[in-house]
């Protein structure tokens, strides 16, 4: 069964620092979204992505973020300079059309030191 | 913007009994409502998803009631098992507005 598919699983970083996580949907998917969970808390909307373009973001998603489909299989979230409560599993979906549920990965740990 | 509200945030249940959650959505324009399953470590899953033309759907053990006019749905869940241990999410959305989910439900089902 096609899989969304994050890498790396788990990444530590300095507060400051940028990261990049990154997500290959399933091929034939054409909306792609990002979500986060702080532990333990609920699966928070971040952002989707639609023809190349970002089709709607949440109040989280402010400008320390971003993304990009920088070639035809990757989709990747951009974080400028991680804050301590940027610490949070980030989870990448993706769907083949508004009358179809979304697939997500098993999301990227990601913890700012 | 959607609103879903989750209850309860934790169930207990003994094996082979029945578990319950029920969620509530605030946009009346909504008109897609999936159920995710997430174990320990890994994504959600969906499990099964109802639409706004349906009152309910039975996928064996699981079945989910929709209520457009009180704008609330329910996941069943019968005859539990250990394996159905995990947390629950309910989501809702409409069309190209963006799927939005509950706080989730963390099921125990005790052997």
């Amino acid at each position: 069964e096609p899989e969304v598919t994050q890498t790396p699983s788990h990444q530590v970083t300095q507060m400051g620092q940028e990261v990049i996580l990154r997500c290959v949907p399933i091929s034939n998917h054409l909306y792609f979204y990002w979500y986060r969970q702080i532990l333990g808390q609920k699966v928070e909307f971040l952002v989707s992505f639609y023809n190349n373009e970002i089709s709607e973001k949440s109040e989280i998603f402010d400008d320390q973020f971003s993304v990009e489909r920088p070639d035809g299989s990757n989709f990747t979230l951009k974080i400028r300079s991680t804050k301590l409560e940027d610490s949070a599993m980030y989870f990448c979906a993706s769907r083949q059309g508004v009358n179809y549920g979304y697939t997500f990965g098993s999301g990227t740990r990601l913890t700012v030191v | 913007g959607e609103n879903v509200e989750q209850h309860p945030s934790t169930l207990s249940v003994q094996e082979g009994d029945s578990a319950v959650i029920k969620c509530t959505y605030s946009d009346s324009a909504s008109n897609y409502f999936p159920w995710y399953k997430q174990e320990l470590g890994k994504g959600p899953q969906l499990i099964i998803d109802i639409r706004s033309n349906v009152g309910e759907k039975k996928d064996q053990r699981i079945a989910v009631t929709l209520n457009k006019t009180a704008k609330h749905f329910s996941l069943h869940i019968t005859e539990t098992q250990p394996e159905d241990s995990a947390v629950y999410f309910c989501a809702a959305s409409h069309n190209n507005n963006d799927m939005r989910f509950g706080a989730g439900t963390r099921l125990t089902v005790k052997p």
